[in-house]
């Protein structure tokens, strides 16, 4: 069965420092990727996704991710972070559409 | 354009109640989910319908029910709530291109 794992629980980071947020996945064929955002007591938003084609996929708020099949990877960058960026955020494949939610990396940014 | 609606926002019920979380869409998604989240586990899925007079089981189905009597109404109903159902449950619906999933905002439901 396809998953996805995010290593890092809890990250923090400081206004104006790049982040970078890890997600692995697990599927045989190329799978479909998405990169979501909860911000505090919110639903979840749509940052980018990925389905064939570039590598290298941009997204909204100055988000982008890059997909590896060699590493099994779509890490999800930002060169430059504000204090809004403090949220949770799921990387999710999508199998025949039901969608597969890592466990979530929870994004501290310090002043 | 209202996108997921949730109805209620938040509920506390007492073990053994039932009741039903609604969830309607209004832009002619075929495809409904109703996830759960809970603290460090991600979002699962418990019922999920790909149209209308059709549901199946997700990976958390157990204590819950729903039913798709047409295209906008997804409602997950709790018949004998129990303390491991209190979470924070999220409605979705996508097209049929699976490009995005739309959430609601979520209800949060405590069973004590």
């Amino acid at each position: 069965a396809q998953s996805v794992t995010q290593p890092d629980i809890h990250i923090t980071v400081s206004e104006g420092a790049s982040l970078e947020l890890r997600c692995n996945y697990s599927y045989g064929a190329t799978p479909y990727l998405f990169w979501y955002v909860q911000s505090p007591g919110q639903g979840l938003q749509l940052l980018l996704k990925y389905f064939s084609g570039d590598t290298l996929v941009q997204g909204i708020k100055g988000f982008e991710a890059e997909f590896k099949r060699s590493q099994s990877s779509f890490n999800l960058r930002k060169p430059s972070v504000h204090w809004s960026d403090a949220a949770e955020y799921f990387c999710v494949t999508d199998s025949w559409g039901k969608f597969q939610f890592g466990a979530g990396t929870q994004v501290v940014v310090s002043p | 354009n209202a996108g997921v609606t949730q109805t209620p926002k938040f509920r506390i019920l007492k073990i053994g109640q039932s009741m039903t979380l609604q969830c309607t869409q209004d832009m002619n998604h075929n495809y409904m989910y109703w996830y759960r989240q809970d603290p460090g586990m991600g979002l699962k899925l418990i019922y999920y319908s790909v149209g209308a007079g059709i549901t199946d089981k997700g990976e958390v189905p157990n204590g819950y029910n729903v039913s798709r009597s047409t295209t906008e109404d997804f409602p997950l109903r709790l018949e004998l709530a129990a303390p491991s159902q209190t979470s924070v449950y999220f409605c979705a619906s996508m097209d049929r291109g699976f490009t995005e999933a739309f959430f609601g905002q979520g209800t949060r439901l405590t069973v004590v």
